[in-house]
């Protein structure tokens, strides 16, 4: 099976624009996670999605969102970009068995804010 | 709120010490421990994970156990080899392991010199 997808692999931006980056899950994996790693934050928990709708979210103010679509892909946005959203976005999936845990990431995108 | 406190933050061992990581968590209801290994400009990688009904988990040099009435867990590999240098994360669910987020420790930069 091919692994978790992300695309694009690395941005620059500049404060104040908007970004969409987009994650792949593992084929037949239904449940998409999203997580910011900085260097003075570690790794952050974002949103969790599940069949289209939200389950989980962590702590991050409003300008970051996401969405999940039908085929179980996931996007994430952040909007108003601020130099300090400059991270590694990892996202993770899931095969959402009741007794399934084992989440796996992709190569994350790296994004810098200028 | 959950909290994962990871010790230490830097080893470094000679090829074919064995080295220790540790981690200690907060949450009671956690019942899954996974451990990945984030090499430079890749994703985490899982490499082992222990549920709480066992209190050890062998996988050829790699071994996990957890203590659940201390809330804590180690990461344990022995004969390290040059291949095993990476950044070492621990993890613990936000409650029950069936979610997506997952609380990680800080990360140890473990180094084995050759």
């Amino acid at each position: 099976k091919a692994g978790v997808t992300q695309t694009p692999r690395y941005l620059i931006k500049t404060r104040g624009q908007q970004v969409t980056l987009s994650c792949s899950p593992i084929s037949g994996h239904r449940s998409v996670s999203w997580y910011q790693q900085t260097p003075g934050q570690g790794l952050q928990f974002l949103f969790e999605y599940f069949s289209e709708t939200q389950r989980n979210k962590g702590n991050f103010p409003g300008r970051f969102s996401g969405r999940q679509f039908s085929n179980s892909r996931s996007e994430m946005n952040v909007s108003t970009l601020e130099l300090g959203d400059s991270a590694l976005y990892l996202c993770a999936s899931r095969s959402q068995g009741a007794t399934t845990y084992e989440q796996y990431f992709g190569p994350g995108t790296r994004l810098t804010v200028t | 709120g959950e909290n994962v406190e990871q010790h230490p933050s830097t080893l470094s061992v000679q090829e074919g010490d064995s080295a220790v990581i540790k981690c200690t968590y907060s949450d009671s209801a956690s019942n899954y421990f996974p451990w990945y290994k984030q090499e430079l400009g890749k994703g985490p990688q899982l490499i082992i994970d222990i549920r709480s009904n066992v209190g050890e988990k062998k996988d050829q040099r790699i071994a996990v156990t957890l203590n659940k009435t201390a809330k804590h867990f180690s990461l344990h590999i022995t004969e390290t080899q040059p291949e095993d240098s990476a950044v070492y994360f621990c993890a613990a669910p936000h409650g029950s392991g069936n979610t997506g987020k997952l609380i990680f420790g800080q990360g140890t930069t473990l180094q084995v010199k050759p």
